[in-house]
């Protein structure tokens, strides 16, 4: 059964850093891996898909990569902004689309 | 329509009673899924259609849970004789079936929120 582990839970840091959130997976025989993001009382958000046989995708501020040998995944943020504040939930995908999710990592963001 | 749409967005019920969560997917994809996100529990796969049939319904938790799709379309989730346990946000999402000529990228709506008395 595949299990999707996220660390840190939760991360708080001042406006302008760089950040890096992990994430694994235990079976590497993923077809794709999704990156959400989802604000308090709200749905979830698609910021990156990277296929299996991708190493990395980029979208402005964000980047994320994977490495599916070792089964870990990283969204990298670039000069956070306070607008960034949110959970961050990784989630890994079958041949068909099914997604197995992580917990989530809490970011926030200070001015 | 422009997004996943789902209905109602929230919904308080009384413990026994039915309750139905309408889905209406990003016209054009053939694939739909459900999701439960609880407290303590994250998100929890329920449900994949593709099309009219589903495939893999193995994350139903029990036979109060059903779900059905049709002209490969709308959905619609189903609990009957809700239990306290049952209160969570419902999420849908669609995507195109994952092929050579697609990501398989997941497009969630905003869930319906069901808290049962």
């Amino acid at each position: 059964k595949q299990e999707v582990t996220q660390i840190p839970a939760a991360l708080s840091v001042p406006e302008g850093e760089n950040l890096v959130l992990n994430c694994s997976f235990t079976d590497s025989a993923i077809y794709n891996l999704q990156w959400f993001r989802q604000d308090p009382g709200k749905g979830l958000t698609s910021l990156l898909l990277i296929q299996s046989s991708q190493r990395e995708q980029t979208s402005g501020r964000l980047n994320a990569s994977l490495d599916k040998s070792s089964g870990r995944s990283t969204l990298y943020i670039a000069a956070s902004q306070p607008g960034d504040s949110a959970t961050y939930l990784c989630a890994v995908g079958t041949s068909y689309g099914k997604l197995t999710f992580g917990q989530g990592t809490i970011l926030t963001v200070h001015p | 329509g422009a997004g996943v749409s789902q209905s109602p967005s929230n919904k308080v019920t009384e413990k026994g009673k039915d309750v139905e969560l309408r889905c209406d997917p990003i016209s054009g994809h053939t694939a739909l899924y459900w999701y439960r996100q609880s407290l303590g529990q994250g998100l929890e796969f329920l449900i994949y259609f593709q099309g009219n049939s589903a495939p893999d319904k193995s994350g139903l938790p029990s036979d109060r849970f059903s779900a059905e799709r049709t002209g490969g379309s709308v959905s619609t989730l189903t609990i009957q004789r809700t239990q306290q346990e049952d209160s969570a946000v419902y999420l849908c999402a669609s995507s195109l079936e994952p092929d050579a000529g697609s990501t398989g990228e997941l497009f969630f709506g905003e869930g319906s929120r069901l808290t049962v008395l």
